[in-house]
């Protein structure tokens, strides 16, 4: 069954690096997500991406954040210069039917 | 304002038993989806059921169900025959628009810890 991948599982950055998180989407799916989780709390949504530009973006997402779909299968986040407080989980998600679903996870920790 | 809640934190349910996580929500748009997503200790988010708001029955997938009360805008799930792997933190999530024509964001409640006891 497809499902959508994310690496690495479990990151873990020194604070003011610069960090990727790599995403590969269901192939037949068109509209992507970012959403992140900190410990114990809510799913935050990041932002949605369409036909190669940003649809919708939340507060969250500063300058400090960008995606890109570099090649046509690969969905990343790079957070530019890593916070503390950037410290969560990261869910990358597809959808299609208007059902999202979404991948793994990747824990990043910043230190 | 909220868009979705969910007023258990935790609850506890015996093997076998049914249970039902409660979800409210809150959308002026006629046309809306919700969601149920199961996150286990591991961390990942399975997606688990899906309601639309012009869907005339309740959604079934296996052991789960939807009771989708439309005009009380509830969504809870119902979970048949609890099984140990049941035990996770489960989300009610909603996306408002008629399809994700616009990549229109899903947004999640607070989540119910569900334990099942053997």
């Amino acid at each position: 069954e497809p499902e959508v991948t994310q690496t690495p599982s479990h990151q873990v950055t020194q604070m003011g690096q610069e960090v990727i998180l790599r995403c590969v989407p269901i192939s037949n799916h068109l509209y992507f997500y970012w959403y992140r989780q900190i410990l114990g709390q809510k799913v935050e949504f990041l932002v949605s991406f369409y036909n190669n530009e940003i649809s919708e973006k939340s507060e969250i997402f500063d300058d400090q954040f960008s995606v890109e779909r570099p090649d046509g299968s690969n969905f990343t986040l790079k957070i530019r210069s890593t916070k503390l407080e950037d410290s969560a989980m990261y869910f990358c998600a597809s959808t299609y039917g208007g059902i999202a679903f979404f991948g793994q996870g990747t824990r990043l920790t910043v230190v | 304002a909220q868009k979705i809640t969910q007023t258990q934190p935790g609850m506890f349910v015996q093997e076998k038993e049914a249970v039902t996580l409660d979800c409210t929500y809150d959308t002026s748009d006629p046309s809306y989806g919700l969601f149920w997503y199961k996150q286990p200790s591991s961390g990942e988010m399975i997606f688990l059921i899906y309601q639309g708001s012009y869907d005339q029955q309740n959604a079934t997938e296996g052991r789960y169900s939807l009771n989708f009360q439309k005009a009380r805008k509830s969504a809870n799930l119902v979970i048949s025959a609890s099984q140990l792997g049941d035990s996770a933190m489960y989300f009610c999530a909603m996306r408002e628009g008629r399809t994700d024509n616009y990549g229109q964001n899903f947004v999640f409640g607070p989540g119910t810890r569900l334990s099942v006891l053997p």
